[in-house]
């Protein structure tokens, strides 16, 4: 069964600590990975989709990594304004268009 | 340029009502996507329109769930006779052309709670 998990769940963060959330995925055929952010009482954001393994995208303090088996969003000196939830979604080869979502980190940057 | 947009915002209704929810896609994208999102847990796919093609529904929960899109634009997701397990965050998304790869742009969502 195709399975996408997020970790940790959770993770605390004074304001400068780098850190990397992680998206592991067990899926047959991926076609596609994407990094949502969302915050309270909003709909997810779009911030990166990834291809293929060893593909790596950055915008501003955030950088998407891609292997075989997982995806790292790093996220080098956060401010507080990163404070959000962040998904990951992959889209893998099945019988049609739609994406699996994982359960989420919830980042909170502490100033 | 316009987002997509969702209405209502929030809805409260008593168990076994019907309630009807609101997506206005962005203009242009011939895919529509229905998600929902329970407390704690991931966005669960429910329905996808791609143009004039049949609607893939294979997420629908069960049959008191049904969605129609109209002239290829806006959407209605319907929920027949509401029970409190139905409350959750129903979010819309569109993209472009729906070949997957492409990226999803969500609404804000609608908020139902069933009492």
């Amino acid at each position: 069964e195709d399975q996408v998990t997020q970790s940790p769940e959770a993770l605390r963060l004074q304001e400068g600590e780098s850190s990397s959330l992680n998206c592991s995925y067990t899926v047959s055929g991926l076609r596609g990975l994407f990094w949502y952010r969302q915050d309270p009482g909003k709909g997810p954001e779009f911030l990166f989709t990834l291809y293929s393994a060893g593909e790596e995208k950055e915008k501003e303090r955030l950088k998407a990594t891609l292997t075989k088996k997982e995806s790292f969003l790093h996220i080098t000196a956060p401010k507080p304004e990163d404070s959000a939830t962040y998904l990951c979604a992959v889209h893998f080869s099945g019988g049609y268009q739609k994406v699996t979502f994982g359960t989420g980190t919830k980042l909170q940057v502490i100033p | 340029g316009a987002g997509v947009s969702q209405s209502p915002s929030n809805k409260v209704t008593e168990k076994g009502k019907d309630v009807e929810l609101r997506c206005d896609p962005i203009s242009g994208h011939t895919a529509l996507y229905w998600y929902r999102q329970s407390l704690g847990q991931g966005l669960e796919f429910l329905i996808y329109f791609q143009g004039n093609s049949a609607p893939d529904k294979s997420g629908l929960p069960s049959d008191r769930f049904s969605a129609e899109r109209t002239g290829g634009s806006v959407s209605t997701l319907t929920i027949q006779r509401t029970q409190q397990e139905d409350s959750a965050v129903y979010l819309c998304a569109s993209s472009l052309a729906g070949n997957g790869k492409e990226t999803q742009y969500f609404g804000p969502g609608t908020r139902l709670l069933v009492l």
